[in-house]
């Protein structure tokens, strides 16, 4: 099956500072993909929708100036979390699709952010 | 647009026992239906799908029929075991963000 990563797996940043967290599909191109967050105990909540070499979309309340999503090539989405604070620590999980009849979707195994 | 509506968990059952885990949904069209699985501290991965009609899909043990004159797509196991445990998530999708809500929590006792 479809194979999509994620780097780094864990990360711990500082206050103030920014973070980059890269998705990649590694043996198909992804037409579309999707940026979540989770909170302990709770369901994925979509953060934002970005299509190769366009403007990513996002879901209501999220800060486009605040998490950067960046979809350069058909394999490779960016998330930049700026400015981070301790409430941005959070599991943050990509998904990619490839388009086509089946609309499957194939997630990265996940970021852990914490912010100190 | 496509909604979905899960049997609300927890789920606890104990090893061995048989689990039915509801999804019911809405949509305009014919969804490409899918359970995903959640295991503690994972992200999400595909569990299994079905594409059309009367399609079962199945993989490690579970079942769901893509049931289209009742909209559902209910998750089966005959025997459940502990390294079950996880959280499932129903979507009936015709591209795009997945469509489901909170998932059902699923704890298996030995």
């Amino acid at each position: 099956g479809a194979v999509v990563s994620q780097h780094p797996s864990r990360v711990i940043c500082k206050s103030g500072t920014s973070v980059k967290i890269e998705c990649r599909s590694l043996d198909f191109q992804a037409t579309t993909m999707f940026w979540y967050r989770q909170f302990p105990k709770q369901s994925l909540m979509l953060m934002a929708t970005s299509n190769e070499g366009s403007k990513a979309t996002y879901e209501q309340g999220v800060e486009k100036d605040k998490f950067l999503i960046n979809h350069a090539s058909l394999t490779l989405s960016t998330l930049t979390v700026t400015s981070a604070h301790p409430e941005d620590s959070s599991f943050y999980i990509c998904s990619a699709s490839g388009g086509g009849y089946l609309y499957e979707q194939y997630f990265g195994p996940g970021t852990r952010l914490t912010v100190t | 647009g496509n909604s979905v509506t899960q049997m609300e968990g927890p789920v606890t059952l104990s090893e061995e026992a048989f689990l039915t885990i509801n999804c019911t949904y809405t949509a305009t069209g014919y969804p490409s239906l899918f359970w995903y699985v959640q295991y503690p501290g994972e992200g999400l991965q595909l569990l299994l799908k079905a594409t059309k009609a009367d399609d079962k899909g199945s993989n490690k043990g579970f079942e769901a029929t893509y049931r289209k004159e009742t909209t559902s797509f209910h998750l089966e196991k005959g025997s459940v075991q502990v390294s079950d445990s996880a959280v499932y998530f129903c979507d009936p999708n015709q591209g795009g963000k997945l469509i489901f809500g909170q998932g059902t929590e699923l704890s298996v006792k030995p």
